[in-house]
């Protein structure tokens, strides 16, 4: 099946900071997803991409739908403690294919 | 628009027993989904449906069994707990035109 290598498993950084993850997959994706997950909760969307070299920002976040189709990256501009949680790189195949398969996760920590 | 909520939020079951996790969500999306998150593992795709009346497996879907008789729930049951079903749970749901998830808070659950 599909696989989604996600890095760094984790980063501690200082405030202020910034910070870069990727996601690189062995196959083709049409859409790529982050998400972020605090903790004791449920993911929540960041940035969707849906073409490839498609680059999002959303607040200090920008994200990039690679050229390939096969890897994404997020970057966080000057880190802030609420930035502190999993974040999840998700990717989904064309056509009818609604299924995600997800990274195993990014755990960001912001030291004040 | 409450989203997609999840009852109950943290559960401890003794093995063999059962139990129904519950989710509704409000946003008249078709597509819904079961994740169980394992520390470190990233989402597992328990089983997913299309829509009212209709349901398949995804990658871990031994033990759990799954109905959708409305648009709006998708309840997973657990027959004989496990220790190995010890998870955070997380239902999500989504447009069939977008490839974009909304997730529930999640439910917590210790089988001892």
């Amino acid at each position: 099946g599909q696989q989604l290598n996600q890095s760094p498993q984790s980063m501690f950084i200082q405030e202020g900071e910034d910070v870069s993850m990727n996601c690189t997959s062995s196959s083709i994706f049409n859409t790529w997803l982050w998400y972020k997950q605090d903790p004791g909760e449920g993911p929540v969307l960041l940035i969707a991409l849906y073409k490839a070299g498609e680059l999002t920002s959303n607040g200090r976040l920008t994200a990039q739908f690679g050229i390939t189709r096969k890897d994404s990256f997020l970057n966080i501009s000057a880190s802030i403690p609420s930035d502190v949680g999993i974040y999840f790189c998700a990717g989904a195949s064309g056509g009818s294919n609604y299924k995600l398969t997800f990274g195993k996760g990014t755990l960001l920590t912001v030291n004040p | 628009n409450a989203g997609v909520t999840q009852t109950p939020k943290f559960r401890i079951l003794k093995i063999g027993q059962s139990m129904t996790l519950q989710c509704t969500q409000d946003m008249n999306h078709n597509y819904m989904y079961w994740y169980r998150q394992d520390p470190g593992m990233g989402l597992k795709l328990i089983y997913y449906s299309v829509g009212a009346g209709i349901t398949d497996k995804g990658e871990v879907p031994n033990g759990y069994n799954v109905s959708r008789s409305t648009t709006e729930d998708f309840p997973l049951r657990l027959e004989l707990a496990a220790p190995s079903q010890t998870s955070v749970y997380f239902c999500a749901s989504s447009y069939s035109t977008e490839k974009t998830q909304y997730f529930g808070p999640g439910t917590r659950l210790l089988v001892l």
